[in-house]
């Protein structure tokens, strides 16, 4: 069975500084894909990014990228230029294809310090 | 496009009462799934239809619950002679099979509390 691995529970950065989330997983497939999701305190979850294992290049979206791994299965979350609004429960999430149930990590939550 | 929703936000119940949540998803996802949120953790599927068809369940889903997607439109999640247990956040979330950003969208989720 496909597992997701977020070895962060909290996590804190500055506003306006750079910060990385980690998140790793393990697979037999060779196809597939992989989300990191943003869960605001006492708000619904909304997609942050997706990346397709079959690119190689990295997923970006504004100020969000990711740094995919495929051979280390790896799939860390770069947030630059950080925000308060920024601060919330990420969790990194895998699914063989866009429409089969995901698999989510136990989270990282992000503290944006003023 | 009005986002999924779900209804109601939050449900306090006694244990041993039934209880059912709706989900209303994106009107044109064909694919609708049902996620359970326990603190500090992260979701956990539960079951999920394409259309009105049921196609998977997790062993997590023990017979005290049902699912149903009549018309496979709305969505019903059912549990039965709830137990303290049972208090989580249930999460619903929608898709469209086969769509070129095929992703799953998440509703705001039913808290429910078993005392």
């Amino acid at each position: 069975a496909q597992t997701v691995t977020q070895s962060q529970p909290e996590m804190s950065v500055q506003e306006a500084e750079t910060v990385t989330l980690s998140c790793t997983y393990d697979t037999s497939e060779s196809d597939y894909y992989l989300f990191w999701y943003k869960q605001p305190p006492s708000r619904q979850m909304i997609l942050v990014i997706r990346q397709e294992a079959y690119k190689q290049q990295n997923a970006t979206e504004n100020r969000f990228s990711v740094n995919f791994q495929k051979a280390a299965k790896s799939f860390s979350l770069k947030i630059s230029d950080s925000q308060l609004g920024d601060a919330a429960m990420y969790f990194c999430a895998y699914t063989d294809s866009g429409n089969t149930p995901l698999v989510f990590g136990k989270g990282t939550r992000l503290s944006v310090i003023a | 496009d009005t986002g999924v929703s779900q209804n109601p936000r939050h449900k306090i119940t006694k244990r041993g009462q039934n209880v059912t949540f709706r989900c209303d998803p994106i009107s044109e996802h064909n694919r609708l799934y049902w996620y359970r949120q326990t603190l500090g953790q992260g979701p956990e599927f539960l079951t999920y239809f394409q259309n009105e068809a049921q196609l998977e369940k997790s062993r997590l889903l023990s017979d005290r619950f049902s699912a149903e997607r009549p018309k496979g439109s709305f969505s019903t999640l059912e549990i039965q002679r709830t137990e303290q247990g049972d208090s989580a956040m249930y999460l619903c979330a929608s898709s469209l099979m086969n769509s070129p950003r095929d992703t799953q969208y998440f509703g705001p989720g039913t808290r429910l509390l078993v005392l």
